[in-house]
């Protein structure tokens, strides 16, 4: 199976700050990769699919990079409405797996 | 608009059996393959697996093969998850989702308290 190896598990910014968050592969999934955003109480919300392309009525502050085997979700000037819960997914091959997620809170 | 309903929250006890359902609707239910999500409270998503919505074919992560059945009930567009001897570890929300590379769909969740 392959493992996503998802950090930071939870992080403390301020408005306006530069956030990345980072998920590494175990095996190689191309960009086979969607970031979900996911609020209290909430269904996840896909932000980035394949790997760095920006879904619908996302936010531009919002984007999806890609360093070999590692996959980074950066938002460049933190808004209050970013603080959520941040999970990626990999779809290369079954089963497929999620990063442990990520805690982002108000500083 | 494509929307997923999700059945209603559940309390149950070790040992019992719980059947969610999600009812699918806005496309042709068989286009597009269901996906169930197991959320533990305060944890991260763990995907359980997929059915296929044209063939009824079910595939199980590892961790929910055995109590854990995937099944539909095509001509309601209402696909199902039924979880059977269920133990505490099982308390979670969960979720049906179309997931695919171009887009996604999530059911609100459906809570399942095993408590004694």
């Amino acid at each position: 199976d392959i493992q996503m190896t998802q950090s930071p598990s939870s992080m403390s910014a301020s408005l306006g700050d530069r956030v990345t968050i980072t998920c590494q592969a175990s095996q190689d999934i191309g960009n086979n990769l969607i970031w979900f955003q996911q609020k209290p109480g909430k269904s996840p919300r896909r932000m980035i699919y394949y790997a760095t392309n920006l879904a619908n009525g996302v936010p531009s502050r919002f984007s999806g990079s890609r360093s070999g085997s590692d996959y980074s979700l950066t938002i460049i000037s933190l808004e209050s409405e970013d603080m959520a819960d941040y999970h990626c997914l990999q779809y290369k091959q079954y089963p497929n797996t999620f990063g442990a997620g990520t805690k982002l809170e108000l500083k | 608009q494509i929307q997923l309903v999700q059945s209603g929250p559940e309390l149950k006890k070790p040992g019992e059996s719980v059947k969610i359902s999600c009812k699918a609707s806005g496309y042709t239910f068989t286009d597009y393959a269901m996906h169930w999500v197991k959320q533990a409270p305060g944890k991260g998503l763990k995907w359980m697996g997929w059915i296929n919505t044209y063939t009824g074919k079910p595939t199980y992560a590892d961790d929910f093969k055995g109590r854990f059945v995937f099944s539909l009930e095509a001509s309601a567009s209402t696909a199902n998850l039924q979880i059977s001897n269920l133990k505490n570890e099982d308390t979670a929300t969960y979720f049906c989702a179309v997931i695919t590379p171009a887009f996604d769909y999530w059911g609100q969740g459906v809570m399942v308290t095993v408590s004694s």
